[in-house]
């Protein structure tokens, strides 16, 4: 039973494309995440959603945009990608919207862009 | 903006020796938490530490927090093959986790 699920795993793409990616988790929890890795394995957050209501928007580009169709979804689409969009996408989840609580990842999309 | 300075950014040893990576925050955080990610894998949740001077153990793996709840460290007792991987500490600041730049560790057989 997968927890945090993520489609697809890899995204290879040219650069002036949309692309989107889908995030899905069974936990039941409140909370969900993007975050992305770059190459030196840095870890950033991008968004937040809780319970469908968008609570963090850190400074990205707004070629990106996230999605909730409820509170187990959460899609990332990216619109006329970069370079500098190559990386690893990473959705979490969190039982709770409080920084308390630990978060669980998915297992990443990693995005190539030409 | 936030940061939470994580050191080294990379350990090699020998299988059986020890590791500590260190992290440390200018500004007082309410919690703290430590992730692992293997090559390839995923971030995966190791621990939360709350109280100041707190330690808590897993075996071979001991966290710390410091008094002052700016600074953690995580100690790996006799490194085996299967910790290799990138150790990430992640400072509550606000409604967001950040996350320390992560420390690579490398196990030699």
């Amino acid at each position: 039973d997968t927890a945090v699920s993520q489609t697809p795993k890899y995204l290879v793409t040219q650069m002036g494309n949309d692309k989107s990616i889908k995030c899905e988790q069974n936990l039941g929890h409140d909370t969900m995440y993007w975050y992305k890795q770059d190459s030196k394995k840095f870890l950033k957050i991008m968004f937040s959603y809780n319970n469908k209501e968008l609570i963090i928007n850190e400074t990205v580009p707004n070629r990106f945009s996230p999605k909730s169709p409820d509170k187990a979804h959460l899609n990332l689409h990216i619109n006329s990608l970069e370079l500098g969009d190559s990386a690893v996408y990473f959705c979490a989840s969190s039982p709770r919207r409080e920084v308390s609580y630990e978060q669980y990842f998915g297992p990443g999309t990693r995005l190539t862009v030409t | 903006g936030q940061q939470v300075m994580q050191i080294p950014q990379y350990q090699h040893v020998q299988e059986g020796e020890d590791f500590t990576t260190y992290c440390n925050s200018s500004t007082t955080l309410s919690n703290i938490q430590w992730y692992k990610q293997r090559p390839g894998g995923h971030p995966v949740f190791l621990i939360q530490l709350v109280k100041s001077g707190e330690v808590k153990k897993q075996k071979r793996l001991t966290f710390q927090f410091g008094e002052a709840k700016k600074n953690s460290s995580l100690h790996i007792t006799a490194t085996q093959t299967t910790d290799v991987g990138t150790y990430f500490c992640a400072g509550h600041y606000g409604n967001k986790l950040v996350f320390g730049a992560g420390t690579i560790l490398r196990v030699k057989s």
